[in-house]
């Protein structure tokens, strides 16, 4: 059973171009949800997350665009550069429990 | 401060044998996760302690797979035996408290022959 889905599994922009990676969920009762970035040989690490009573949050290059009604949220990285070329994981939990179920991740690269 | 750490951060082992994989939390937090991060499936949630209590053992990786905290600050994976499918890497993560951002460690990329 997959709880959160993403779209993509992997997704080429090139760079300056704004990429979107688009992520799906199931479950209603999921109010907090984390994009993690991983590069190669690196753990994941939080790149920048949103909670349900927001349908939007910002930070720099990277916004989150949420949709309560229809389950579902995007990231949208701006001016993409090659340095953000890296796998992008979705991730929802709820409040009470403290896991998170991630998403199967969309690899990204962006060409100069 | 330093981070998750995780040793070893390669592992081979035959099958058959028994391997121990190691974290050691960021100083102060008080919950620790293990998952396992293949292609196909992605990123698994193996096991789940708080403040040094076992929250959740893994339902399907119980009976090969072992974890333990044995203090705040270090925790160990066991896998008995290894088999050829648990190649994959194993990664740590800590959190203040439930529900705040996880760090994550670099992983130990296991190989099982």
């Amino acid at each position: 059973q997959q709880q959160v889905r993403q779209s993509s599994q992997s997704l080429t922009v090139w760079e300056g171009e704004t990429a979107i990676l688009n992520c799906s969920y199931e479950n209603s009762a999921f109010d907090y949800f984390p994009w993690y970035q991983q590069f190669p040989g690196e753990g994941p690490a939080l790149l920048i997350a949103i909670r349900s009573v927001s349908d939007k949050k910002e930070d720099g290059r990277f916004t989150i665009f949420f949709n309560k009604r229809e389950k579902n949220l995007s990231l949208h990285i701006k001016d993409s550069q090659p340095g953000d070329s890296a796998t992008y994981f979705c991730a929802a939990s709820d409040t009470g429990n403290y896991k998170y179920v991630f998403g199967a991740g969309t690899r990204l690269k962006v060409i100069a | 401060d330093a981070g998750v750490t995780q040793t070893p951060r390669h592992e081979v082992a035959e099958k058959g044998q028994t391997i121990i994989l190691k974290c050691e939390p960021v100083s102060g937090h008080n919950d620790l996760f293990w998952y396992r991060q293949t292609k196909i499936q992605g990123l698994e949630l193996l096991s789940y302690f708080r403040s040094k209590s076992l929250m959740e053992d893994g339902g399907a990786f119980k009976d090969r797979f072992k974890a333990e905290m044995l203090n705040s600050s270090f925790s160990t994976l066991k896998i008995q035996p290894t088999e050829p499918k648990d190649s994959a890497v194993y990664l740590c993560a800590s959190s203040l408290r439930g529900g705040a951002e996880q760090f994550f460690g670099p992983g130990t990329r296991l190989t099982v022959l």
